[in-house]
C-alpha cells in the first residue's frame, strides 16, 4: 500500500518564476492538504482540497493556488516566486472519520524548493 | 485563536534516559483533536498518536506515553529509555472541530546521545 507520494524531491527556481508541485494521496484517502515548512519551523497550512474544490485556505497570498483531480491527486502552484518561498512543501492526505470525526493526516516526504 | 506552543526548542539526553516533550495548546473549540508527529532527518512527518478532546485517558505504546490534561491545556509526550533512533524533531498539532486546518507547534529537536 503506497503512502503519500510527492514530486519532485528537490527543485531550484529563480525569483519571478512559477513552480508546480505534485502529490498523490495514500490509497483510500480523498482529502489533500498542503503545508509550507520553513527551516526550523513547524508546517504552516496553505490549503486543503476535497472533491476537487478548495475547502479551506490558510494565510497565504493568491500566488499560491492548487488543484485536485478526479483521482484525488493534487497540484500546488506558486507564481512569481520570492526568496521567502524557499521551504519544504509537504502534502498530507486524510479521509473523514466515522461519525463526523476526523482522522490523522498522513504526510509525504515533501518537495524541497529553493528560490535563488 | 488556535495555537500550539512547544517551549522546548532543543533537548539532548543520554541513551536510556527518559525524556518528556511539552505541548501546550489554545483553542476555543470544545471539541478538538491533538496529534504528535515525528520528523526524522529525511523530512517526512510520521504520525504517532491522535487524541480527542473528550477522551482524557492517557495512552502508552511501548516506550511512548502521552499525558493529556484539559485543565492545563497540555498534551505531553514521554519517551522512556530513549534510543538513538528517537533522535528527530517532534511536532505537536491541534485540529479544532471547526475547519479542517492543522495547527503545528514549532517543534522540539531531540538528540539522543549514545
Amino acid at each position: 500500500d503506497a503512502g503519500v507520494t510527492q514530486s519532485p524531491t528537490h527543485l531550484i527556481k529563480t525569483r519571478g518564476q512559477q513552480v508546480t508541485l505534485r502529490c498523490s494521496p495514500k490509497s483510500g484517502h480523498d482529502t489533500v492538504s498542503w503545508y509550507q515548512q520553513a527551516l526550523g519551523q513547524g508546517p504552516q497550512f496553505i490549503f486543503q482540497y476535497y472533491e476537487e474544490e478548495e475547502r479551506q485556505r490558510g494565510n497565504f497570498p493568491d500566488r499560491f493556488s492548487g488543484h485536485q483531480f478526479p483521482n484525488y491527486s493534487s497540484e500546488l502552484n506558486v507564481n512569481a516566486l520570492l526568496l521567502g518561498d524557499s521551504a519544504l512543501y509537504l502534502c498530507a492526505s486524510s479521509s473523514p472519520g466515522a461519525g463526523g470525526s476526523y482522522n490523522e493526516q498522513f504526510f509525504g516526504p515533501g518537495t524541497r524548493l529553493t528560490v535563488l | 485563536a488556535q495555537k500550539v506552543t512547544q517551549a522546548q526548542t532543543e533537548i539532548s539526553v543520554v541513551e536510556k534516559e527518559d525524556v518528556t516533550l511539552d505541548c501546550v495548546y489554545e483553542t476555543r473549540d470544545t471539541t478538538y483533536y491533538l496529534f504528535w508527529y515525528k520528523q526524522p532527518p529525511s523530512g517526512e512527518l510520521v504520525f504517532l498518536i491522535r487524541r480527542n478532546s473528550f477522551d482524557e485517558q492517557n495512552e502508552i505504546s511501548g516506550r511512548y506515553s502521552w499525558n493529556f490534561q484539559k485543565s492545563t491545556s497540555s498534551f505531553n509526550f514521554t519517551i522512556t529509555a530513549s534510543q538513538v533512533v528517537d533522535s528527530a524533531v517532534y511536532f505537536c498539532a491541534l485540529r479544532p472541530n471547526t475547519g479542517n486546518q492543522f495547527y503545528f507547534g514549532t517543534g522540539t529537536s531531540l538528540t539522543v546521545i549514545p
